[in-house]
């Protein structure tokens, strides 16, 4: 195991369409985290997972963002009806209870057209 | 509510020259400190971190020290590659509490020129 796993890496869709992400975490990290990045920005927190609890949703997160994380392994991120607001670069990261730090995945960059 | 404040970018130095990139932090609690960098087209990679006050994170060069009565944990390099030409960002920990998430800066976009 080598890190985070995102995929894809970059996707584009129309708006009004619907994108599902996925986020595979180290394997024994047992908390998984999604922020989003636009262009010239640090990173903003979404939302988390302790196992398969979600247990925060940033305020960011609207109504048609949804996350799962189903057996408490990997995650998705799934956004419906896209809006060109929409764009930006989601993170992935996850962490381990002992630990004090995240590790990050590469990212899925979503464009909106 | 929590935050953390970095200088603005970006900013540009000559190869060798002195770097300090400064960072201070809000926070509820006792929070871990890091230092983030991201190369150009990748991810988010940890560069450094410290745990409590006074420790002295350092990694490839780089150095930053963990000051509670300021605080502030300041990126410091005594002399730039090309290579680190790059977006910096600090960000705090609070992993394990109640406020489980780690809250990042603005990001301070480095340009180091030979």
């Amino acid at each position: 195991d080598t890190g985070v796993s995102q995929n894809p890496r970059h996707k584009i869709t129309k708006r009004g369409q619907n994108v599902t992400f996925r986020c595979d975490p180290i394997s024994e990290h047992n908390r998984l985290y999604w922020y989003r990045q636009t262009l010239g920005q640090g990173p903003e927190f979404l939302t988390y997972f302790q196992n398969e609890a979600q247990l925060e949703k940033s305020r960011l997160l609207s109504d048609r963002f949804s996350a799962e994380r189903p057996k408490g392994s990997f995650s998705t991120l799934e956004i419906q009806r896209t809006e060109q607001g929409d764009s930006a670069m989601y993170l992935c990261a996850s962490s381990f209870v002992k630990y004090t730090e995240a590790f990050f995945g590469q990212g899925t960059r979503l464009t909106v057209v | 509510g929590d935050s953390v404040t970095q200088m603005e970018g970006p900013v540009t130095l000559s190869e060798e020259a002195f770097l300090t990139i400064n960072c201070t932090y809000t926070a509820t609690g006792y929070p871990s400190l890091f230092w983030y960098v991201q190369y150009p087209g990748e991810g988010l990679q940890l560069l450094l971190k410290a745990t409590k006050a006074d420790d002295k994170g350092s990694n490839k060069g780089f150095e930053a020290t963990y000051r509670k009565e300021t605080t502030s944990f300041h990126l410091e390099k005594g002399s730039v590659q090309v290579s680190d030409s790059a977006v910096y960002f600090c960000a705090l920990s609070l992993l394990g509490t109640s406020y489980d998430k780690v809250i990042f800066g603005p990001g301070t976009s480095l340009s180091v020129i030979p």
